[in-house]
């Protein structure tokens, strides 16, 4: 299984660009990287996936050096809104971890 | 597309007692999984089943727990003789058809239990 490490917690102010970095040190040949949102007494929702290099969508984007032993997500401008814990998720099915997360809070 | 939906959202339950969970995946999605998670965790995978068939279990999911997915669309998760450790959101999870690496899975909003 590939396990994973993120810090803890993370504080950042409105308006800033956070970066979240996971380490995943033993990733398969054939595993993604999957960042997920989790807001209390909700499910994760999926953020954004990638395989390597660089991905960008509406919400965020995810850099992928070529080792790929780590991963960082990148939360352009954030809001009070994005105070949540992130997960990020190597592999798939029965071959994955979700870890303990970040908590990211947002202070105004 | 009404999403990911699991019932009971919560239940309280006496030590002993069998519970079971319902969880409704996304129309056509044929990948289905169960996680637990206590507070201040992430998500613990339980299974994950394909269509009807349950491909990976955890060495989580003692031989008090057992799930089910009996027609490949919903899926129903039992607990036996529960016990106070028990205590846990239980979360489930579908995806759509495609190639397993590259898997989304779609959270419902979990089913919270408490064993007095």
């Amino acid at each position: 299984l590939a396990k994973t490490t993120q810090p803890i917690s993370m504080d950042s102010y409105e308006g800033q660009e956070v970066n979240i970095t996971c380490s995943h040190n033993n990733i398969a040949t054939n595993d993604y990287i999957t960042w997920y949102q989790q807001f209390p007494s909700q499910g994760p929702r999926f953020i954004i996936q990638g395989y390597k290099t660089k991905v960008t969508n509406e919400v965020a984007s995810l850099f992928i050096p070529a080792d790929r032993k780590s991963s960082t997500l990148s939360l352009p401008r954030v809001s009070l809104s994005d105070t949540a814990v992130y997960y990020c998720l190597v592999g798939f099915a029965g071959k994955s971890t979700f870890g303990d997360g970040t908590t990211l809070t947002v202070k105004p | 597309d009404t999403g990911v939906s699991q019932d009971p959202r919560h239940k309280i339950t006496k030590r002993g007692q069998n519970v079971t969970f319902r969880c409704d995946p996304i129309s056509e999605h044929n990948r289905l999984y169960w996680y637990r998670q206590t507070l201040g965790q992430g998500p613990e995978f339980l299974t994950y089943f394909q269509n009807e068939a349950q491909l990976e279990k955890s060495r989580l999911l003692s031989d008090r727990f057992s799930a089910e997915r009996p027609k490949g669309s919903f899926s129903t998760l039992e607990i036996q003789r529960t016990e106070q450790g028990d205590s846990a959101m239980y979360l489930c999870a579908s995806s759509p058809r495609g190639v397993a690496s590259t898997d989304t899975q779609y959270f419902g909003p979990g089913t919270r239990l408490t064993v007095l």
